[in-house]
């Protein structure tokens, strides 16, 4: 799978928007963006996922650049339950690498009160 | 939504005995499964890959002697650790491809080895 690369920090403050970017210059016609969210002590948890057109979901919205070397996770509405590390995947449906989440290190999201 | 149940949460087992770690599918059927390895502040890393009713896949690395899977049936996947030392001590996820859901994980699994 192809690398993404994401700030290892951000921070927010409660019931602000969240735009947490993710750069993926190498990225190829086939691969999916993915994102995944860890709390502390639990399995990742799905967020969202999109190939080219901007997707939204009860959680979050996903706006993926026109040349899909970038893409941005907006939470619309911060709390402090989304303060979690954001992981960013690329994952090829077509390769022959099928089923493999390849997790980089994440954006540790913290929410102030 | 999908979900894939793991157990135990977490344990605490003696160097050299072995620990078994389940993964079921709960409301669908799993045909492949992945588990991953967590330590402390660290990323997840993929250890292998379970296939229904076939040999699993392991990562480079990775001791399949030591770490036994198993996927006998469609909703259940289990991860062995056997001989267990101090340096197994982790963190251990297991994952399934649920479609329109994407992956889902475990809740994870804690182990310890004293």
């Amino acid at each position: 799978d192809a690398k993404t690369t994401q700030p290892n920090s951000m921070e927010s403050n409660e019931e602000e928007p969240v735009h947490l970017p993710c750069n993926h210059s190498t990225i190829s016609g086939t691969d999916y963006i993915h994102w995944y969210r860890q709390l502390p002590s639990q399995g990742p948890e799905y967020v969202i996922h999109g190939l080219t057109s901007n997707v939204n979901n009860r959680m979050a919205s996903l706006a993926i650049a026109e040349d899909r070397k970038s893409s941005t996770l907006i939470l619309h509405r911060a709390t402090l339950r989304d303060a979690a590390v954001y992981y960013c995947i690329l994952h090829d449906a077509g390769g022959t690498s099928y089923g493999k989440l390849t997790f980089g290190q994440g954006t540790i999201l913290t929410v102030h009160p | 939504g999908a979900v894939v149940s793991q157990h135990p949460s977490r344990v605490i087992c003696k160097s050299g005995t072995s620990v078994k770690i389940e993964c079921r599918s709960l409301d669908f059927q799993a045909t492949t499964m992945f588990w991953y390895r967590q330590f402390p502040k660290k990323s997840l890393m993929l250890m292998a890959t379970s296939n229904e009713g076939s040999k699993a896949t392991y990562e480079q690395g990775v001791e399949k002697d030591k770490f036994l899977i198993n996927h006998a049936s469609l909703t259940l996947s289990t991860l062995t650790v056997t001989s267990a030392h101090p340096e197994d001590s982790s963190f251990y996820i297991c994952s399934a491809w649920t479609g329109v859901y994407g992956y889902t994980f475990g809740s994870g699994t804690r182990l310890t080895v004293v």
